[in-house]
């Protein structure tokens, strides 16, 4: 089955406490990216990635890191997390091939919450 | 910068009536595609339709329509004969593929409730 996989789907951590949030997909995508939802202000791109290795800063993307050493897997790292990083964090991943349509397919999202 | 704008944060209709729900969007781009985007309450994303912008024929899906008004930057999503599965928060999304962004921009949303 087609799909992008996020783990944890929640987590409550405490302040400082560094952790990752893994994304996974399975269908050879080169576009992977990053989003928080939060109340009011819609989805906003925290990093995107065009390929592996390549990977830029979305709209928010201060305190947080990512990776892209394989395809398939584009990890969110926050190295310090805080509490105004409580968020709904969703992955998703997209084709960039010629006649795609850049359909995003997202993850089923991650629920954190910082103490 | 890219900007979408959704005016209205909350809407409801009635079972089997019509709604229309507007974004409108700023950009310098000419190749871009457009989306709408429902997340009922188990908080998936769901593509609802999309639009390429070099296309002049509105997109249709079932129910789901779209009005895409390209010079005024317009791209509202009407849902037919709307059913209370409909019920869930709707985004709206641009995304400048190749330009000078690469990102995917939404909308702070409009919340349906479709009543019974």
């Amino acid at each position: 089955e087609a799909q992008v996989t996020q783990n944890p789907r929640y987590l409550i951590t405490v302040t400082g406490k560094k952790l990752t949030v893994t994304c996974s997909q399975n269908m050879n995508h080169e576009y992977m990216s990053w989003y928080r939802q939060d109340p009011g202000l819609g989805l906003r791109q925290i990093y995107y990635s065009m390929n592996v290795e390549v990977t830029d800063k979305g709209d928010v993307p201060e305190g947080y890191k990512v990776s892209r050493k394989e395809k398939r897997n584009f990890p969110l790292i926050l190295e310090s997390p805080s509490p105004n990083q409580t968020s709904l964090y969703f992955c998703a991943s997209s084709p960039l091939w010629a006649g795609t349509t850049a359909e995003q397919f997202f993850g089923p999202g991650t629920r954190l919450t910082v103490l | 910068a890219q900007t979408v704008t959704q005016s209205q944060p909350e809407m409801s209709v009635q079972e089997a009536e019509t709604v229309t729900l507007s974004c409108t969007y700023d950009t310098s781009e000419s190749n871009y595609y457009l989306f709408w985007y429902k997340q009922p309450p188990s908080r998936q994303m769901i593509l609802v339709i999309r639009q390429e912008a070099y296309k002049q024929q509105n997109a249709t899906e079932n129910r789901f329509s779209v009005n895409f008004q390209k010079a005024a930057k317009s791209f509202s999503l009407k849902i037919s004969d709307s059913q209370l599965g409909d019920t869930a928060m709707y985004f709206c999304a641009f995304f400048a593929f190749g330009g000078a962004t690469n990102k995917l921009i939404f909308g702070t949303g409009t919340l349906l409730a479709v009543q019974p």
